[in-house]
């Protein structure tokens, strides 16, 4: 079965100071991955998205930026955090099945606190 | 533009029924997802719909109207556990999902 890790689950980081969090998923080949960011109380909101080594699409111009550098490895960082990068942060990782079905399923979450 | 709306917050009784809605503006159609997500956690897969009508699983029932862009997930035999967020998410043509805010659903003893 397929399993998918994030780390670490919880921090806090000062303004101006760089951020890398991962995401590895288990159980499955060349999956889509994907990078949310949820503001408390509001929707999930998709930064960034990969469909192979290499790949990446991004939604919203920002401070951030994501690499895969392995198959089944997705990297969110920052190089200086804002104060408004606070939020909870979502790993998904989705194989497209048959009819077009291409769920996604999120890892445990970084919740992220920028004093 | 894209649009997904859904109630923001409804309360419901233990053992009871409820509906939540949830329709859709969108480029193109490819399904239509509901997730759970309880306070703190991560969304978790409920349901998928890409035809009309009713998917049942267990308590838990999710219907599609195509023609109206609507959708409902019903959830009956309601138990304290389900109290969580439920979240509307719809494919688009470029099989992006587009998001709903969620509705908060607080069940009371």
């Amino acid at each position: 079965s397929q399993t998918i890790h994030q780390w670490p689950a919880t921090l806090v980081q000062p303004v101006g100071s760089p951020l890398s969090l991962e995401c590895t998923v288990e159980g499955t080949s060349n999956p889509n991955l994907y990078w949310y960011r949820q503001a408390a109380g509001r929707g999930l909101q998709l930064l960034f998205y990969s469909v192979g080594i290499g790949q990446i699409s991004s939604e919203v111009p920002q401070n951030l930026s994501a690499s895969r550098p392995q198959d089944r490895q997705f990297i969110l960082s920052s190089k200086k955090l804002l104060l408004s990068d606070s939020g909870f942060y979502l790993c998904a990782w989705s194989v497209l099945a048959g009819e077009g079905t291409d769920t996604q399923y999120f890892g445990p979450g970084t919740r992220l606190t920028v004093l | 533009g894209q649009n997904i709306d859904q109630p923001t917050e409804m309360t419901a009784t233990e053992g009871a029924i409820v509906q939540i809605n949830c329709t859709y503006q969108t480029s193109g159609f490819n399904g239509l997802f509901w997730y759970q997500q309880h306070a703190g956690e991560a969304p978790t897969f409920l349901s998928y719909n890409v035809l009309d009508g009713l998917e049942e699983k267990g308590r838990f029932s999710s219907f599609l109207s195509r023609s109206k862009g609507y959708s409902y997930l019903l959830l009956k035999e309601l138990q304290m556990k389900d109290s969580a967020s439920y979240l509307c998410a719809v494919m688009d043509s470029n099989y992006q999902l587009i998001w709903g805010a969620g509705t908060k659903l607080i069940i009371k003893p």
